[in-house]
């Protein structure tokens, strides 16, 4: 079965920094690739959507790049605010949408 | 536009039970998708309704179900509850149509199994 992996761990970065963020998947590559955000007691908020034909996609200080060779995908957010903070999953498209487990990402003054 | 709301916000039900949960999705929107999130199992899909139809269901036993009218607010139904149905319920819609599919999350409910 498909399986998407990211970092269980938290990542914690300075203000200013750039925070990257990673899912890897198995098997099938996806129809596309989704990037989300949620904070506690929330629902996840839709950050960023790109293709399996593109490369990379810019929005704001967010950068996603989907690597289907590699089966990767990296998520980047350059200039990092404490307001950053939050858990950010990513979620590949098959015949549904499957999430994975989310990385926390703390950003500090 | 309003955003996608689910009634009730909180649940606290007994083993055994059934429960029924809501969700309004944002006006045009005409897929509306279901997801269990757990600590441990983080975002699970249910199922996803589109016009009135289920589309999509994920691995979930029978006593997990759900409905969709045809003004495309969608309502699930667990029945016979468990412990491990404790967790917070999230709806998501979205247009469906041949744009990208984005989904709009909802605040979820939180239902509690004792």
């Amino acid at each position: 079965s498909q399986k998407i992996e990211q970092n269980s761990e938290a990542l914690n970065i300075q203000e200013g920094k750039t925070a990257t963020l990673t899912c890897n998947y198995t098997n099938y590559s996806p129809a596309y690739l989704q990037w989300y955000r949620q904070d506690p007691g929330r629902g996840p908020v839709f950050l960023l959507l790109i293709r399996e034909n593109e490369k990379e996609k810019r929005k704001e200080r967010l950068k996603v790049t989907f690597d289907t060779t590699l089966k990767q995908s990296l998520f980047h957010i350059t200039a990092s605010q404490p307001a950053d903070s939050a858990t950010y999953l990513c979620a590949l498209k098959f015949d549904k949408l499957i999430f994975g487990t989310g990385t926390r990402l703390q950003v500090f003054p | 536009k309003a955003g996608v709301t689910q009634t009730p916000r909180y649940l606290i039900k007994t083993r055994g039970q059934q429960v029924t949960l809501s969700c309004s999705p944002i006006s045009g929107h005409r897929s509306v998708s279901w997801y269990q999130q757990t600590p441990g199992q983080g975002l699970q899909f249910l199922f996803e309704y589109f016009s009135e139809t289920q589309r999509n269901k994920g691995n979930f036993p029978g006593r997990f179900s759900g409905r969709q009218f045809s003004n495309s607010r969608s309502e699930m139904n667990v029945s016979t509850l468990e412990l491990g149905d404790s967790a917070l319920y999230l709806c998501a819609s979205s247009f469906s149509g041949s744009r990208s599919y984005e989904q709009y999350f909802g605040p979820g409910t939180r239902l509690t199994v004792t």
